[in-house]
């Protein structure tokens, strides 16, 4: 595997599931992110781990949880969402300690009913 | 803060026409700007780059785009274009406050007529 990947790709979870999303790079990469793609609306930055920081949007449900157990691999614990919720949950990695390009991955389609 | 605007939602162009979309962003010092594809279904992938430099930058798929300081725009541009490149372009800017993290903008969708 090359780049970033993200697993599932398409989820459909009711409001009473938990489910988690994962996310791995193989790019060497020390900083990674989760954004939420909502149609009609701009990329909403949710979480950001790095060696030197986690930074954390303040406007995300607790009902989003993430976990970075490594600099390889990131999740996105999912529990009691809602309908609103359902979008396109894509993952990027970038080198950390400046500005540096993001990767993406695929993303994975959720949808809550 | 850091911000950017693309002000076209929507671009539609003929096949082998050239191409222009528009970028403005707001920041205080020099910015270090970005431009991402996005094809139905995937993620986001970088055409290029400004970080520093030549003004005028070459990127990936034929596309360059042209930092103008005095305008406050990274304008993409593409001479004629190609059937492929139907997709969703997203400018991004990153630096200010010291933030390496991009805010992009609302992104620009290419429709390509045959």
């Amino acid at each position: 595997e090359t780049g970033v990947t993200q697993t599932p790709r398409h989820l459909v979870m009711g409001m009473t599931n938990k489910k988690s999303l994962k996310c791995e790079q193989h790019l060497g990469h020390n900083a990674m992110y989760w954004y939420k793609q909502s149609a009609k609306k701009p990329l909403e930055l949710m979480f950001v781990y790095s060696l030197e920081e986690r930074v954390e949007n303040n406007s995300v449900p607790s009902r989003f949880s993430p976990e970075c157990p490594n600099s390889s691999h990131l999740f996105l614990h999912l529990h009691t969402l809602q309908p609103e919720d359902s979008a396109l949950y894509l993952c990027a990695s970038s080198q950390e300690g400046g500005v540096y390009e993001q990767y993406f991955g695929p993303g994975t389609r959720l949808t809550v009913t | 803060a850091q911000s950017v605007t693309q002000p076209d939602i929507h671009i539609t162009v003929s096949e082998g026409a050239s191409l222009e979309l528009r970028c403005n962003y707001s920041y205080g010092a020099t910015p270090y700007l970005f431009w991402y594809v996005q094809s139905p279904g995937q993620g986001l992938q970088l055409l290029l780059k400004y970080f520093s430099g030549d003004t005028l930058v070459q990127g990936i798929k034929g596309f360059e785009a042209e930092f103008k300081r005095s305008q406050s725009s990274f304008n993409l541009r593409k001479p004629s274009v190609h059937w492929s490149d139907a997709a969703e372009y997203f400018c991004a800017v990153a630096g200010g406050g010291g933030s390496y993290i991009p805010t992009f903008g609302r992104g620009t969708s290419l429709i390509v007529h045959p």
